[in-house]
């Protein structure tokens, strides 16, 4: 398995802008998480899916972030419209089960002009 | 609230020299801990793991880790640091909630090696 996926690797947008980043989990995998990395809040849990479903999204940080699993293989991660502070890199993992090894796709990472 | 405290923002360590990094957690429950590793511009990969049992965890490259209840402690170790060990250093909760269970980091140790 080539392991978690993300596409695309780096983007650059302005301010107002839709992005979607995209994530391709594990094969066989259940749990898929989105995080965000930042230097001054390190790693946030933006919202993590379990068999397809949403789970929790508190960390979701306002309405402008949306993600959705319409299957087992692919999830994606909207911002509309995009600001600057949304610049970050964006993780994507995947696991069996949320307590066993979590994988961790290389990131996206976003800046907002 | 589960939280995850790591102490030490930068740690500069001499190669061959013996390394302990710093996690403290708090989580009402026994918890899932994790130590994961981050190189420069690439994800993070899972250095070991605590569910239950030994306290004393071996994991991937001559890392150790030895979970503390009573200290609510699960600090990383390694007797002799490689160059190729700088990276950054996450630990990690497996934390539950009513909506469900996710891991929750730490902000990380950023490690450097000088020779």
């Amino acid at each position: 398995d080539a392991g978690v996926i993300q596409s695309p690797r780096h983007e650059v947008t302005e301010m107002g802008q839709e992005v979607t980043l995209r994530c391709k989990p594990i094969s066989g995998h259940n749990s898929l998480f989105w995080y965000r990395q930042t230097m001054m809040r390190g790693l946030e849990l933006l919202i993590y899916f379990n068999n397809n479903v949403p789970i929790d999204d508190s960390g979701m940080p306002e309405d402008r972030f949306s993600a959705k699993m319409p299957n087992a293989s692919f999830s994606t991660l909207k911002i509309q419209p995009s600001e600057p502070r949304d610049s970050a890199v964006y993780f994507c993992a995947s696991s069996w089960d949320w307590s066993t090894e979590a994988f961790f796709g290389q990131g996206t990472r976003l800046t907002v002009v | 609230a589960q939280s995850v405290t790591q102490p030490d923002i930068h740690i500069t360590v001499s190669e061959g020299a013996s390394l302990e990094l710093r996690c403290n957690y708090s989580y009402g429950a026994t918890p899932y801990l994790f130590w994961y590793v981050q190189s420069p511009g690439q994800g993070l990969q899972l250095l070991l793991k605590y569910f239950s049992g030994d306290t004393l965890v071996q994991g991937i490259k001559g890392f150790e880790a030895e979970f503390k209840r009573s200290q609510s402690s699960f600090n990383l170790r390694k007797p002799s640091v490689h160059w190729s060990d700088a990276a950054e250093y996450f630990c990690a909760v497996g934390a539950q909630n009513q909506a469900g269970t996710a891991l929750i980091f730490g902000k990380g140790t950023t490690l450097s090696v000088s020779s």
